[in-house]
């Protein structure tokens, strides 16, 4: 258990569907992270919330949508998915203090397949 | 952009002692994590090191060399357990963290 929790753990989804995927951190956290992870690649940043504001947004296509209503909780919208798309989405956290010594927190991820 | 490599794939056996190494090539440095990853779990924080030198944490052990843009992860006493995906992963001068693609370790009994 690491604190972070997301759900669903497994998606499956048509190109055209429209569906959420949810993270919550328990650990009173000040910053939030989307990762991709794709079979044998490294983790690519997606996008990061430091007090609730999007501070990133590594040139992720507009069919990924994140919203962060609060420093707990992060929301990744999806529309219009394509097939290369299908990876584990991971949310993590982190207390960042500008060190560069904070680590993260990751979620167990949202294994999603876009059919 | 980053460069962070690592081998994809070790095998050892129980008992054994395996090194993972990670060389990179960053816009800067501020610190190297080391995380362990198991099949269909989260990644979880094993090691950083930001100094030169060699960090020990029980069983595990992480060393840096800045100048030479190197690391490893050596992994003593191997059980089962271990056989996991480890992961290296850089911060740049600009705090941005990047990861390797990840290195599979296979433990045998």
């Amino acid at each position: 258990e690491t604190g972070v929790t997301q759900t669903p753990r497994h998606l499956f989804m048509g190109m055209t569907n429209k569906k959420s995927l949810k993270c919550e951190q328990h650990l009173g956290h000040n910053a939030m992270y989307w990762y991709k992870q794709s079979a044998k690649k490294p983790l690519e940043l997606m996008f990061v919330y430091n007090f609730k504001e999007q501070t990133e947004n590594n040139s992720v296509p507009s069919r990924f949508s994140p919203e962060c209503p609060n420093s707990s909780h992060l929301f990744l919208h999806l529309h219009t998915l394509q097939p290369e798309d299908s990876a584990l989405y991971l949310c993590a956290s982190s207390q960042e203090g500008g060190t560069g010594a904070e680590k993260l927190f990751f979620g167990s991820g949202t294994q999603l397949s876009v059919l | 952009g980053q460069n962070i490599d690592q081998p994809t794939e070790m095998t050892a056996t129980e008992g054994a002692i395996v090194q993972i190494n990670c060389t990179y090539q960053t816009s800067g440095f501020n610190g190297l994590f080391w995380y362990q990853q198991h099949a269909g779990e989260a990644p979880t924080f094993l090691s950083y090191n930001v100094l030169d030198g060699l960090e020990e944490k029980g069983r595990f052990s992480s060393f840096l060399s800045r100048s030479k843009g190197y690391s490893y992860l050596l992994l003593k006493e191997l059980q089962m357990k271990d056989s996991a995906s480890y992961l290296c992963a850089v911060r740049d001068r600009d705090y941005k963290l990047s990861f390797g693609a990840g290195t599979t370790v296979t433990v045998r009994a």
